[in-house]
């Protein structure tokens, strides 16, 4: 079965420009999640998703960041304007969600997305 | 509200020890706990995970225990190799029900990276 799948693995750009990151979950999965790794805070929950509805984006850091979803099998994270700072890896997760009898929470990671802003 | 506390890293042992990696845990409801590991360049994948006290979750020569007594979710390996060389992480969730309306989020410790040497 495919795992998390996202797009593109490496993205390198100037600040100011708009920054597109794609997430495809596997099939069947509710729940999905966008977290941010950095050596200075590590791993941090930014938004995430339930039936592609937002349920909590109180990690979102400012208004530059944004996440959609648009059906069950895909989402984007989006920055704009990018700055140096946004630097980081990002990585997409799904489970299977809320009121399912066989969740335990278990994630499901994709390989990330390592961005570059300079 | 959740948390993990894992032991402060970096770890650095010889091939064969002896590895314990310690994580405590505080949570409302009944968590499942997971122990994740990130391979250099990779995203996070479980290792193991144990969702009920006195559970065993073991992988890979790895093993961990739930103990609801003292809050804990030790990660242990008998003979460390090279190959295991990564950050690893210990997390919980607790999962959404209609009775405790649980965040299923998934609440990470900061990590531990450990690296083995020949």
């Amino acid at each position: 079965d495919a795992g998390v799948i996202q797009s593109p693995r490496h993205e390198v750009t100037e600040m100011g420009q708009e920054v597109t990151l794609r997430c495809k979950p596997i099939s069947g999965h509710n729940s999905l999640f966008w977290y941010r790794q950095t050596m200075m805070r590590g791993l941090e929950l930014l938004i995430y998703f339930n039936n592609n509805v937002p349920i909590d984006d109180s990690g979102m850091p400012e208004d530059r960041f944004s996440a959609k979803m648009p059906n069950a099998s895909f989402s984007t994270l989006k920055i704009q304007p990018s700055e140096p700072r946004d630097s980081a890896v990002y990585f997409c997760a799904s489970s299977l969600g809320r009121g399912t009898v066989l969740n335990t929470g278990e994630l499901f990671f994709g390989e990330g997305s390592r961005l570059t802003v300079l | 509200g959740n948390s993990v506390t894992q032991m402060e890293g970096p770890v650095t042992l010889s091939e064969e020890a002896f590895l314990t990696i310690n994580c405590t845990y505080t949570a409302t409801g009944y968590p499942s706990l997971f122990w994740y590991v990130q391979y250099p360049g990779e995203g996070l994948q479980l290792l193991l995970k144990a969702t009920k006290a006195d559970d065993k979750g073991s992988n890979k020569g790895f093993e961990a225990t739930y103990r609801k007594e003292t809050t804990s979710f030790h990660l242990e390996k008998g003979s460390v190799q090279v190959s295991d060389s990564a950050v690893y992480f210990c997390a919980l969730s607790v999962p959404w029900t209609i009775s405790n309306f649980g965040n299923e989020k998934l609440t990470f410790g900061t990590g531990t990276r450990l690296t083995i040497i020949p």
